[in-house]
Order: structure tokens, then sequence, then C-alpha cells
């Protein structure tokens, strides 16, 4: 358990739903991340959070869009997905978003899209 | 930009037999270099890291990496694999304000 908790662990959807990913860390951290891990692909950052308020998005495709309503919770809002965006979504935490810091990581949820 | 390689895609090792799995880094200033595992169906956690002093880190697990700046690498060893090691090992460089990048990562089979 590394007190990054992560739902649903599995989701199956269509192209034409909206669903949303939840991440809830219990370890007091600032700073919250979304990563895509697709097989044989680097882990890829997608979001970070510090204190809340976001500081980077790498050029992630608006069907996905985060909420972070506080220092706890992290959300990833899922619309139109395509096939293509069948994968790993991890979350993680760590203390200030800092790139010295050990990041806590959970258990990730496995996305399929039809 | 920073960035990682782990030029192995897949290792086979025998239960008891030492292991290396190989990280290279590009990065313009003192990296800060990690180490993480991710077993089945799991997130990934960290085994070691190095910020800065003795270039050889221990880590959890009986992990060693080594760090050495002339050829900016950041291998991984362990002197005898066991079978509850078979994972995907995966590199980063980080520092300072930067996010760690992460490298494809390399995965482990350990045969008995």
């Amino acid at each position: 358990e590394t007190g990054v908790t992560q739902t649903p662990r599995h989701l199956v959807m269509g192209m034409t739903n909206k669903k949303s990913l939840k991440c809830e860390q219990h370890l007091g951290h600032n700073a919250m991340y979304w990563y895509k891990q697709s097989a044989k692909k680097p882990l890829e950052l997608m979001f970070v959070y510090s204190l809340e308020e976001r500081v980077e998005n790498n050029s992630v495709p608006s069907r996905f869009s985060p909420e972070c309503p506080n220092s706890s919770h992290l959300f990833l809002h899922l619309h139109t997905l395509q096939p293509e965006d069948s994968a790993l979504y991890l979350c993680a935490s760590s203390q200030e978003g800092r790139g010295d810091e050990k990041l806590f990581f959970g258990s990730g949820t496995q996305l399929s899209v039809l | 930009a920073q960035s990682v390689t782990q030029p192995d895609i897949h290792i086979t090792v025998s239960e008891g037999a030492s292991l290396e799995l190989r990280c290279n880094y590009s990065y313009g200033a003192t990296p800060y270099l990690f180490w993480y595992v991710q077993s089945p169906g799991q997130g990934l956690q960290l085994l070691l890291k190095y910020f800065s002093g003795d270039t050889l880190v221990q880590g959890i697990k009986g992990f060693e990496a080594e760090f050495k700046r002339s050829q900016s690498s950041f291998n991984l060893r362990k002197p005898s694999v066991h079978w509850s090691d078979a994972a995907e090992y995966f590199c980063a460089v980080g520092g300072g304000s930067y996010i760690p990048t992460f490298g494809r990562g390399t995965s482990l089979i350990v045969h008995p």
C-alpha cells in the first residue's frame, strides 16, 4: 500500500462515453500527477498539479480534462476517447512537485477504449 | 532537454545469478537519478535514488546502482536475483524543478 489509491482498477468505455478516473492520496503531499503508460513506451507525463494549481500540461488532447479540487484528490475526466487512448493511467504524488523528489504511485486504472 | 535510455527491452537471468540493468541519461547539469520497479498490476515503487555524494547507492530489496558521470550512466545491479524480482524496471532522471523523465523500462525475467 503506497498511500495513493486509484479507482476504478479497470474501465472499458466506448468512444462516445464520458467517464472519470479518481485518485486519492493519504500522504499529505502537495503535488499530484497523471501519467499514461502504454506498452513499450516511456511513461508519459500528462498533468502536474502543485498546491492544487496545474503547473504542467504536456500537450495532452482536450478529450482528457484534469481536475484537482484539493491537495488530496485528483480526477481525470474522459470524453470521446480514441482506441489509441487505451493504456494504464497512473496517478502519483510527491511532497512539493520538484524533480528531486520521490514519487508515490497508485496501482493505476487499466483503460480500454472500444 | 533531459532524456533516459534503457537499451535492453528484456533481460533474462537464472535465479541466483547476478543482474545488471543499464541506464544512460542526458541532462545538462548534475542529475537526480532514480530506479523504480513495477510488479504486474501495480504502480511504480522507488528502489533507490542518487542526488549527490557517494556514487554507489544502496536501495531496497538488495539493489544498488552506480552513478558514472563520465559515461552518463546509472546502472542497477543485484548480486543474486530472486524469482520475486521479476518485474519491469524503470530508470528516471530529474533535477531541481524538472519533473523526472522516465525510460521505456526493462522487463526482467527470472528462470528457476
